[in-house]
């Protein structure tokens, strides 16, 4: 089972909310990874967990958040978003973060900014 | 600076053609590579990957590509394409000793029945 499944499917919210997107994976894998994907681009890193501590944020603004709070889950908290924040979130998660490493993406969490 | 380049941005073909994406990359050591599908409205799945080995990499639905060291090329072949193919095609690098994955800007295929 390759399977990383991400909730809600669609989001849309105005630019005083607060949201959180969830991610989960039952897979055994140690390390989770957070991408922005705009239409017709490849996608962009923001956040790798390893072992649930984070240690790559890609200089992403503070009105993203993330959380790792097991090794099969991963949030990304929204706040005071702004509409160019609007695109596909995917998740991913791979066996560890030390090379050789295959990458599996969920479906993704398509955002709307207002 | 590690960097993974795709020659088309988009490619448009017949079905029963030939295909041939182009796959470029620029890495100082040892490089893992891969190459994703995204077909409309679905996310990224995997469609073959090479760490190390026989150069030519079979993956699914047909697809192989080969790793020509010399030429610093990963290019995604399918002998015969179908309308089910039509979709955006990334090539990723990793480099040796990490997971984080740098993406080519992808390629837009259209085949038409």
């Amino acid at each position: 089972d390759t399977e990383v499944t991400q909730t809600p499917k669609h989001l849309v919210m105005g630019m005083t909310n607060k949201k959180s997107l969830k991610c989960e994976q039952h897979m055994g894998h140690r390390a989770m990874y957070w991408y922005k994907q705009k239409a017709k681009k490849p996608p962009e890193l923001m956040f790798v967990y390893s072992y649930e501590k984070l240690s790559i944020n890609e200089s992403v603004p503070s009105r993203f958040s993330p959380e790792c709070p097991n090794s099969s889950l991963l949030n990304l908290h929204l706040h005071a978003l702004q509409p160019e924040d609007s695109a596909l979130y995917l998740c991913a998660s791979s066996q560890g973060v030390k090379g050789m490493e295959t990458q599996y993406f969920g479906p993704g969490t398509r955002l709307l900014v207002l | 600076a590690q960097s993974v380049s795709q020659h088309n941005h988009h490619v448009i073909l017949s079905e029963a053609a030939s295909l041939e994406l182009g796959c470029n990359y620029s890495y100082g050591g040892t490089v893992n590579l891969f190459w994703y599908v995204q077909y409309p409205g679905q996310h990224l799945q995997l469609l073959l990957k090479y760490f190390s080995g026989d150069p030519l990499v079979k993956g699914i639905k047909g697809f192989e590509a080969e790793f020509i060291k010399s030429k610093f090329s990963f290019n995604l072949r399918k002998p015969s394409v179908q309308w089910s193919d039509t979709a955006e095609y990334f090539c990723a690098g990793q480099g040796s000793g990490y997971s984080t994955l740098t993406f080519g800007k992808g390629t837009m295929l259209l085949v038409s029945p």
